[in-house]
């Protein structure tokens, strides 16, 4: 396995399932992100883990809780979504380095649908 | 908060015409990127820009960084099919381990 791998790549769910996302870098980087993707819409950070630190956007809601056990992986616990979130949500890495070059690597995504 | 305006939201060309996208940002930036997503895929990493008046090319792709690092441009000479995408440019926030990204311009080349 090279690069950032997500699973599922599609998930239906309905509104009162719980549900998680998950995300795995194989590039040795110590960054981690989930960023959402609507239609028509820039590309939303929701949260990084970086250096054993988590930042988060406040205007993610709470359904949406991040989980990040080690610098590889990275989960997005998702729970009684709204059928507004659906989106595709991508997973990215990134080196962190003292000069500030920040390069980000996605994965392919999760397409969620929420019913 | 820094905001990262990117125009045209969309552009149509005919194939071997020019396009030309514009990225402008609120704050000065220490490094300006670029990515592309092709339809149905996900963002992949074109190019970073750092120095002020930096100009980098790829083939026929050609960026720009400004003078006063607050706008960035990237042109593509003579567009191909495979040029179809959404660009998007990215530059750092308050903290370099987090990019806001431009709403992207849609490009579109018909063949």
């Amino acid at each position: 396995e090279t690069g950032v791998t997500q699973t599922p790549r599609h998930l239906v769910m309905g509104m009162t399932n719980k549900k998680s996302l998950k995300c795995e870098q194989h590039l040795g980087h110590n960054a981690m992100y989930w960023y959402k993707q609507s239609a028509k819409k820039p590309l939303e950070l929701m949260f990084v883990y970086s250096l054993e630190e988590r930042v988060e956007n406040n205007s993610v809601p709470s359904r949406f809780s991040p989980e990040c056990p080690n610098s590889s992986h990275l989960f997005l616990h998702l729970h009684t979504l709204q059928p507004e979130d659906s989106a595709l949500y991508l997973c990215a890495s990134s080196q962190v380095t003292v000069s500030g070059a920040n390069v980000l690597t996605f994965g392919a995504g999760s397409r969620l649908t929420v019913l | 908060g820094q905001q990262v305006m990117q125009i045209p939201q969309y552009q149509h060309v005919q194939e071997g015409e020019d396009f030309t996208t514009y990225c402008n940002s609120s704050t000065t930036l220490s490094n300006i990127q670029w990515y592309k997503q092709r339809p149905g895929g996900h963002p992949v990493f074109l190019i970073q820009l750092v120095k002020s008046g930096e100009v980098k090319k790829q083939k026929r792709l050609t960026f720009q960084f400004g003078e006063a690092k607050k706008n960035s441009s990237l042109h593509i000479t003579a567009t191909q099919t495979t040029d179809v995408g959404t660009y998007f440019c990215a530059g750092p926030c308050w903290s370099a381990r987090q990019l806001t990204f431009g709403s992207g311009t849609q490009l579109t080349v018909l063949p």
